[in-house]
């Protein structure tokens, strides 16, 4: 069974940094891409970034709301992914989901997700 | 950036009915579309990709199409649980984006 558990939110100030975990577990970690995307409370769902696996550079892509103050790295040896946040605003105030990206017909998606993890940004 | 317009933002059902929700890409996306239910306070769920494809476990109740601009997502009859809101997600480009999400309620 796909597992994903975020940590790390909590409430922190802005120009504050936090470091979001993601533990996976059910499946070949290593072989997927893996995404972060995000929820404001009462808003709807905002793709954060993406993290490619090690066949591709891990390379990764960020939303330009995040570019240059988020960064997303991962550890397979750990079966782990990482969101690193600094700089951070009031508006980075969500529910922070990880998820699995599945390969078909050229194109990768989100198919499991975590059950997220709040991040207030708050003075 | 691609961005995705839904239609409508709430829809008010009864059990039973055949319901559609409409997603319009503002450029083409061939089939790069994936479609999501979420209930409160839980993560999203993967229904649809590749614009039609069925997730594995979802009801056949639920069905997608189109291509290009204009994609539908179908429940052919509302269920209890299926009261929820729905996302589609383009994939086609960086960023991704996320249309901004119909609210299925109870008529």
């Amino acid at each position: 069974e796909v597992q994903l558990v975020e940590s790390g939110g909590g409430l922190v100030q802005p120009g504050g940094s936090l470091r979001l975990s993601c533990a996976a577990s059910g499946f070949t970690f290593s072989d997927h891409y893996m995404d972060w995307v995000r929820q404001a409370p009462g808003k709807g769902l905002e793709w954060v970034g993406r993290i490619r696996k090690n066949a591709n550079s891990y390379t990764t892509e960020h939303a330009a709301s995040v570019k240059g103050r988020f960064t997303i790295s991962r550890d397979d040896s750990k079966n782990s992914l990482y969101l690193q946040m600094n700089s951070l605003k009031t508006e980075d105030t969500a529910v922070y989901y990880c998820a699995r990206a599945k390969y078909d017909s050229r194109v990768f998606f989100p198919d499991y997700w975590g059950q997220g993890t709040l991040v207030t940004v708050s003075s | 950036d691609i961005q995705l317009t839904q239609s409508p933002s709430f829809l008010s059902a009864s059990v039973g009915d055949r319901v559609t929700i409409t997603c319009r890409a503002s450029q083409g996306i061939s089939s790069s579309l994936a479609w999501y239910q979420q209930k409160p306070g839980k993560a999203p769920k993967l229904l649809i990709y590749t614009a039609s494809t069925l997730h594995s476990g979802v009801p056949s109740a639920f069905s997608g199409s189109g291509s290009g601009t204009e994609f539908t997502l179908t429940i052919s009859s509302l269920q209890p649980e299926d009261f929820a809101t729905y996302y589609c997600l383009q994939l086609n480009t960086y960023p991704l984006t996320f249309g901004g999400g119909t609210k299925v309620e109870i008529k």
